[in-house]
């Protein structure tokens, strides 16, 4: 099946801890994103990678770091600098360019205590 | 910088068809709609997307206006499965990647 997979579901860590959330893809797709979402909010845009072994700041980046060794991965560390980390976390993946659509996995909610 | 104006929330009627408004007067010329929706605490899931032409799928139909300047998504006969939040974007952003930004979308409630 082909698809793209955040994993784990929940996650719990105390604060001043980093922690990395996983984010495959066996889509062969270019394009991998990382979003987070507060609650009855939309999604804001924390990095993205267009091709392997590089990635660039999105609108709020600070905080966290990714790294982009492989294609099907996109690991994203919050680090004890994210002052507000709990939330609700999503990957994407596309061809990357105009007229295609990405394809979310089903997130991982963190909390942070 | 919301680039789409969509209303907060709306109700149907299960069985009837929903009809779900999107303002995007700023929209470029290389910049298509897509729609996505949310089921609570699960990743978005794509709908559909158009640029200029009506579009239809298995999921819903888009309508786009002729100046480009609005849409709407149908969801022909909609279920209790479809109540969810359905977000209107344009784009997708060039200077990001593609990526696609997302607003508040509305919040569609299908009642029996």
């Amino acid at each position: 099946d082909g698809g793209i997979t955040q994993s784990p579901k929940y996650l719990f860590r105390k604060e001043g801890q980093n922690v990395t959330l996983s984010c495959e893809q066996n889509l062969n797709h270019d394009a991998m994103y990382w979003y987070r979402q507060d609650p009855g909010q939309g999604l804001r845009l924390i990095y993205y990678s267009q091709i392997v072994n590089d990635f660039q700041k999105g609108d709020i980046a600070e905080g966290y770091s990714v790294s982009r060794e492989k294609k099907e991965s996109f690991p994203l560390t919050v680090t004890s600098a994210q002052k507000n980390p709990t939330a609700f976390y999503l990957c994407a993946s596309s061809f990357g360019g105009v007229n295609t659509e990405a394809f979310f996995g089903q997130g991982t909610r963190l909390t942070v205590v | 910088d919301a680039k789409t104006t969509q209303p907060p929330s709306m109700d149907c009627a299960e069985g009837r068809a929903a009809n779900l408004p999107c303002n995007h007067s700023t929209i470029s010329g290389n910049e298509y709609v897509y729609w996505y929706r949310q089921i609570h605490s699960q990743g978005p899931q794509y709908i559909i997307h158009g640029l200029k032409n009506n579009e239809t799928n298995e999921m819903a139909s888009l309508i786009i206006t002729e100046d480009r300047k609005s849409s709407t998504l149908i969801l022909p006969h909609a279920t209790l499965r479809d109540t969810a939040v359905y977000y209107c974007i344009v784009g997708p952003n060039s200077n990001s990647g593609y990526a696609l930004n997302f607003g508040k979308g509305t919040s569609l409630l299908v009642t029996p």
